[in-house]
This record gives C-alpha cells, sequence and structure tokens, in this order.
C-alpha cells in the first residue's frame, strides 16, 4: 500500500534542541495526523491538522498542514528525554471512512 | 476517554496453529474498527477495515481467509490469524473510530511470534 515519506528516517540529538521533521506525499490529504509510538505499544495521537495551512501547538509541539495539501511538518522544542520515541505522520481522505495512511516514519534519540 | 484495548498482548504459537487477537473499545461504541501490521522498524500497514454487523474490507495483498476478522458488536473486533507461519510474526494494532469517524483511536497492539 501506499506510505507518505517522512525525513529525517532518525535522529540524534541533544536535551534541548529543537527537533523538526516532515512528511511528504504525492497526493492531497485533507486531514494530518502526527502520532508517537514508543517501543511495543501503539501509537498515541499527537496533533491533527484539519484545514491546508493551518499551524497548530500542543505544548512543545508545533505542526502545520501544508498550503499544497501535499505535506506536513511537526516541530518540537527543547527537546527533552521523554520524548525519545518513532514520530508518525499519517493522512486522511474525506470520504474513506477515517482510513489513514502512515508515513515511514522518523526515530528520534534524545541524549542527555 | 476513548480507550482501546487488545487481548493477549504478546502470543507465541506453533507454525500451523490458529491464533485469535481481540480489540475492544472500553467506553465508546465503535461503528468501525481498523487492523493493522506492523514489522520491525518498520511503518504500521493497513490490513483491513470492518464495520459491526458487515463483513471487513481487506487491502491489496491480505489474503481474507487467512486473516480471519469479526465485527460482532459495536465494542469488539477480532482477528484470528489461521494456520499461522513465521514470516506471520508482527506486531497486530487495532483501532477504533466512533460514530463521527473522525478519530481513530489505538490499541496497545499484539505482538506475535511463531515458531
Amino acid at each position: 500500500g501506499q506510505q507518505l515519506n517522512q525525513s529525517p528516517q532518525s535522529m540524534f540529538i541533544q536535551e534541548g534542541e529543537d527537533v523538526s521533521m516532515n512528511c511528504t506525499s504525492s497526493s492531497i490529504f485533507n486531514t494530518w495526523l502526527w502520532y508517537k509510538q514508543d517501543p511495543g505499544e501503539g501509537p498515541v495521537l499527537l496533533i491533527a491538522l484539519y484545514k491546508a495551512g493551518e499551524l497548530t501547538s500542543n505544548g512543545r509541539l508545533t505542526a502545520q498542514f501544508g498550503i499544497t495539501r501535499k505535506d506536513s511538518f511537526l516541530n518540537i522544542s527543547a527537546s527533552i528525554p521523554s520524548d525519545v520515541g518513532i514520530y508518525f505522520c499519517a493522512g486522511q481522505r474525506s470520504g474513506t471512512a477515517s482510513k489513514l495512511t502512515f508515513g515511514t516514519g522518523t526515530r528520534l534519540q534524545v541524549t542527555l | 476517554g476513548a480507550v482501546v484495548s487488545q487481548h493477549p498482548s504478546w502470543v507465541i504459537c506453533k507454525s500451523g496453529t490458529s491464533v485469535k487477537i481481540e480489540c475492544r473499545s472500553l467506553d465508546f461504541q465503535a461503528t468501525t474498527m481498523f487492523w493493522y501490521r506492523q514489522f520491525p522498524k518498520q511503518s504500521l500497514m493497513l490490513m483491513a477495515t470492518s464495520n459491526e454487523g458487515s463483513k471487513a474490507t481487506y487491502e491489496q495483498g491480505v489474503e481474507k481467509d487467512k486473516f480471519l476478522i469479526n465485527h460482532a458488536s459495536l465494542t469488539l473486533s477480532t482477528l484470528t490469524v489461521t494456520s499461522a507461519h513465521p514470516e506471520d510474526s508482527s506486531f497486530y494494532i487495532c483501532s477504533a473510530t466512533d460514530r463521527d469517524q473522525e478519530t481513530q483511536y489505538f490499541g496497545p497492539g499484539t505482538r506475535l511470534l511463531v515458531l
């Protein structure tokens, strides 16, 4: 099935640094979602974006829905050790009974 | 609210046996449930979509006779991996949406190891 491309694939950063990752698609989505998955667990929703150009924050996380509706980015400010995990974007089209297409994932590791 | 549970959390079985995984919405009625499979260091891949009281819709390349899905009630969907083989070893994750079908709530996953 289709997957969305995420970059970077993985990143090592120091505690306190800001992090930026993005997600691109060859086709349009009406909703963009960002999830975090810890090892051995299911993904947890971080931010949902519903309108092109929308910028939404959730604590230290900020995400934007690209104008073209084919991309999105996620920023994490002042990273902390518990930010470690895999971050997935997901796109959703209207009229598809909320079916999600997931990105390839960005693995984040934070060093002290 | 919006909690989804899975049982078991992990299972080891012999090749050729069948394994059933349950997915339950604990505090809401799930009109639609989804089953995903995730191999190590890979993303989640949708296997099938199930609506309560009707047959599941499988994604391309997923064998419906091998992965039997039953969504008999608004709070329970089951995935049965029939005649499991080592290549079926994976992390199986379910999710559920309520009537507004806008938000998917994910379960904690079930790790299957087929020996």
